[in-house]
């Protein structure tokens, strides 16, 4: 059953603790993507990596960090460093390049109090 | 900074009738425009994609691109309540050719 798997669904913590969203496909794509929703908001670019071992930041990088380390795998964490971390957190998926198309995970909702 | 645009609604159609979203883009250059359908509280699905000039149908959806005009549009015909939901317009960043450029997204509710 293939697919883009994200996990938690929900995540709840206090403010200046770092947390980790995990991210996982088996759709065997090269091109992985992490997106922030905020209420009434289009999605933006946090990150995207193309292949193993390389990521490139997007248009709201500050106070996250990412890895690739499995061609599977693209983890993001939040971290203390980044103002408004409340948000929905979208994963997404494509075989290659801008002209692919892109598949979503089932998102995380994450809550800082 | 490039940008998507789409009206955010609410656009409210019977059931039965044909909704018509739109969409425009700021960069010239993108060449892949995508649509997705995105239900309160869940992630986006991807409903069509169009590289190409004029009309790409799907069942009951139809895209419409005119590179020209900078516009893309999606057409729901025979609208069903199980519609409703927001719609995405994506265009590519040809700069970044991984990036998608997102609209806010267009509010859809089908009344029956």
């Amino acid at each position: 059953d293939g697919g883009i798997t994200q996990s938690p669904k929900y995540l709840f913590r206090k403010e200046g603790q770092n947390v980790t969203l995990s991210c996982e496909q088996n759709l065997n794509h090269d091109a992985m993507y992490w997106y922030r929703q905020d209420p009434g908001q289009g999605l933006r670019l946090i990150y995207y990596s193309q292949i193993v071992n390389d990521f490139q930041k997007g248009d709201i990088a500050e106070g996250y960090s990412v890895s690739r380390e499995k061609k599977e795998s693209f983890p993001l964490t939040v971290t203390s460093a980044q103002k408004n971390p409340t948000a929905f957190y979208l994963c997404a998926s494509s075989l290659a390049g801008g002209l692919s198309e892109q598949y979503f995970g089932p998102g995380t909702r994450l809550t800082v109090t | 900074q490039k940008e998507v645009e789409q009206n955010s609604g609410p656009l409210s159609v019977p059931e039965g009738a044909i909704a018509s979203l739109n969409c425009t883009y700021s960069d010239r250059g993108s060449q892949s425009f995508f649509w997705y359908r995105q239900y309160s509280g869940k992630s986006p699905e991807l409903i069509m994609s169009i590289y190409s000039n004029g009309d790409k149908e799907d069942g009951r959806f139809t895209a419409q691109l005119n590179k020209a005009s900078q516009y893309v549009s999606l057409l729901i015909r025979d609208s069903q309540p199980s519609d409703s939901a927001t719609y995405l317009c994506a265009a590519a960043d040809m700069e970044y050719g991984n990036k998608l450029v997102f609209g806010a997204g267009t509010i859809l509710r089908v009344k029956s």
